[in-house]
C-alpha cells in the first residue's frame, strides 16, 4: 500500500470554480501534511501545511485534515488559469528526520 | 534570492559514465535531500541529511551516494550511470519539525538527467 494516494486526475474546472483535491495517507502516525503546486518542468513549491485536524485557509486556498479518516484535501475557490498545475500531497512522519512522503500528484486544468 | 541552487540542470550520461549533481542552500536549514521524479511514480527520497555529518538511506538508495560536505553543501554521486536512472532529480532543504511537526521543503530548480 502506498504512503501517499492521490487520484491522478485531470481534473478540470471552470474559471471561477471551487476546486477540490484529496490525497488519502495509510500510516496514523503521519503528523504533518502538505499540499504543494508543481507547474509542468518547473520544481515543487509549498502553498499549504497542516497539522491539526479542521480547516486552514490562507488567500484562496483552505486545507482540510481529518485524521480519523486519515483524509487531507486541498479546496482552491475562484480558480484562475494560472492555478493549471500538478499539486502534490505529502506527508511526515515523527522522528523520521522530516522525511516527506509524497503522492504522485493531481493535475488540475482551470478552463476560461 | 534565498533558496536552494542545484547544479547542473541538465546531463546527458552514457551508461557506466559518473557524475556528481551538486546541491547548496543559502537559508541556514538543517536537513536536506535527495529525490528522484519519474512519470507515474511521484517524487522519491534516495537519500537525506538531518544534520552536518550525517546521511541516511531513503526509499530508493541502490546506485547512489551522498556527501553532506558542510551545512550548506550536499552532493549526490553516481557512480556507474543506468539508463533506469533516468529522471529529475530534485535537492530540498528544511528544518526538521519541532515536536512532531514538520517544516515544509524549499525545492531547488531540479537537474534533468537522461542515461543513453
Amino acid at each position: 500500500q502506498k504512503e501517499v494516494e492521490q487520484n491522478s486526475g485531470p481534473l478540470s474546472v471552470p474559471e471561477g470554480a471551487i476546486a477540490s483535491l484529496n490525497c488519502t495517507y495509510s500510516d496514523r502516525v503521519s503528523q504533518s501534511f502538505f499540499w504543494y503546486r508543481q507547474y509542468s518542468g518547473k520544481s515543487p513549491e509549498l502553498i499549504m501545511s497542516i497539522y491539526s485536524n479542521g480547516d486552514k485557509e490562507d488567500g484562496r486556498f483552505t486545507a482540510q485534515l481529518n485524521k480519523a479518516s486519515q483524509y487531507v484535501s486541498l479546496l482552491i475557490r475562484d480558480s484562475q488559469p494560472s492555478d493549471s498545475a500538478t499539486y502534490l500531497c505529502a506527508v511526515n512522519k515523527m522522528n523520521t528526520g522530516n522525511q516527506f512522503y509524497f503522492g504522485t500528484g493531481t493535475s488540475l486544468t482551470v478552463i476560461p | 534570492n534565498a533558496g536552494v541552487t542545484q547544479t547542473p540542470k541538465f546531463q546527458v550520461l552514457k551508461t557506466g559514465q559518473s557524475m556528481t549533481l551538486q546541491c547548496a542552500q543559502d537559508m541556514n536549514h538543517n536537513s536536506m535531500y535527495w529525490y528522484r521524479q519519474d512519470p507515474g511514480m511521484g517524487l522519491r527520497l534516495i537519500y537525506y541529511s538531518a544534520s552536518e555529518g550525517t546521511t541516511d538511506k531513503g526509499e530508493v538508495p541502490n546506485g547512489y551516494n551522498v556527501s553532506r560536505l558542510n551545512k550548506r553543501e550536499f552532493s549526490l554521486r553516481l557512480e556507474s550511470a543506468a539508463p533506469s536512472q533516468t529522471s529529475v532529480y530534485f535537492c530540498a532543504s528544511s528544518e526538521p519539525g519541532q515536536g512532531g511537526d514538520g517544516y515544509g521543503y524549499t525545492f531547488g530548480s531540479g537537474t534533468r538527467l537522461t542515461v543513453v
